[in-house]
């Protein structure tokens, strides 16, 4: 079945330093959604995007939508601690209204 | 943004019994909404699409008589656990679709996590 790969699975990083992951998949998406999780909680949505080539910012996050359609990228600028947390991709399976979720990225970042 | 209510938070059931779990759109009307089971420190496993007045559509391994789901209300969808066992232990969560093409987004409940004793 279609798979949405995370990368990196984890990291550490320092306050104040800018963090960058990507998701990517062999299939086409027609949407990509990027979410953050805590523990013991649903994943909160962060920023939306539609169209390829799509860049979109909300606060200090910024995602795009990948030329190929079948990749999007993350950053996060100037980390702060309540940054940690389950960073996750999701995508619209094309045809249908389901979303496929990525395998996450775990974020870390030292005081 | 738009809020989804998931309840209960957490719940524990002895074998053999059935749990239901609620999921409610609080400010909006939502044709379609999807169940997910999460595992931990793993990613979320799509379960089902729950449409609003039809059936809903099981991926592939799941058990529809084993998760009952039905989607009575623009802004209801309830997942019943049947005859849990311990297997079935897991964080179960919710979204509700939003919107239309080029502009739809998912909301999710704040999840249930399930022990079978």
């Amino acid at each position: 079945g279609q798979q949405l790969n995370q990368s990196p699975q984890s990291m550490f990083i320092q306050e104040g330093e800018d963090v960058s992951m990507n998701c990517t998949s062999s299939s086409i998406f027609n949407t990509w959604l990027w979410y953050k999780q805590d523990p013991g909680e649903g994943p909160v949505l962060l920023i939306a995007l539609y169209k390829a080539g799509e860049l979109t910012s909300n606060g200090r996050l910024t995602a795009q939508f990948g030329i190929t359609r079948k990749d999007s990228f993350l950053n996060i600028s100037a980390s702060i601690p309540s940054d940690v947390g389950i960073y996750f991709c999701a995508g619209r399976v094309s045809g249908t209204y389901k979303y496929i979720f990525g395998t996450g990225t775990r974020l870390k970042v030292l005081a | 943004g738009a809020v989804v209510s998931q309840h209960p938070s957490w719940v524990i059931c002895k074998s053999g019994t059935s749990v239901k779990i609620e999921c409610r759109s609080l400010d909006f009307q939502a044709t379609t909404m999807f169940w997910y089971r999460q595992f931990p420190k793993q990613s979320l496993m799509l379960m089902a699409t729950s449409n609003e007045g039809s059936k809903a559509t099981y991926e592939q391994g799941v058990e529809k008589d084993k998760f009952l789901i039905n989607h009575a209300s623009l802004t209801l969808s309830t997942l019943t656990v049947t005859s849990a066992h311990p297997e079935d232990s897991s964080f179960y969560i919710c979204s509700a679709r939003i919107g239309g093409q080029g502009n739809e987004k998912l909301f999710f409940g704040s999840g249930t996590q399930l022990s079978v004793l």
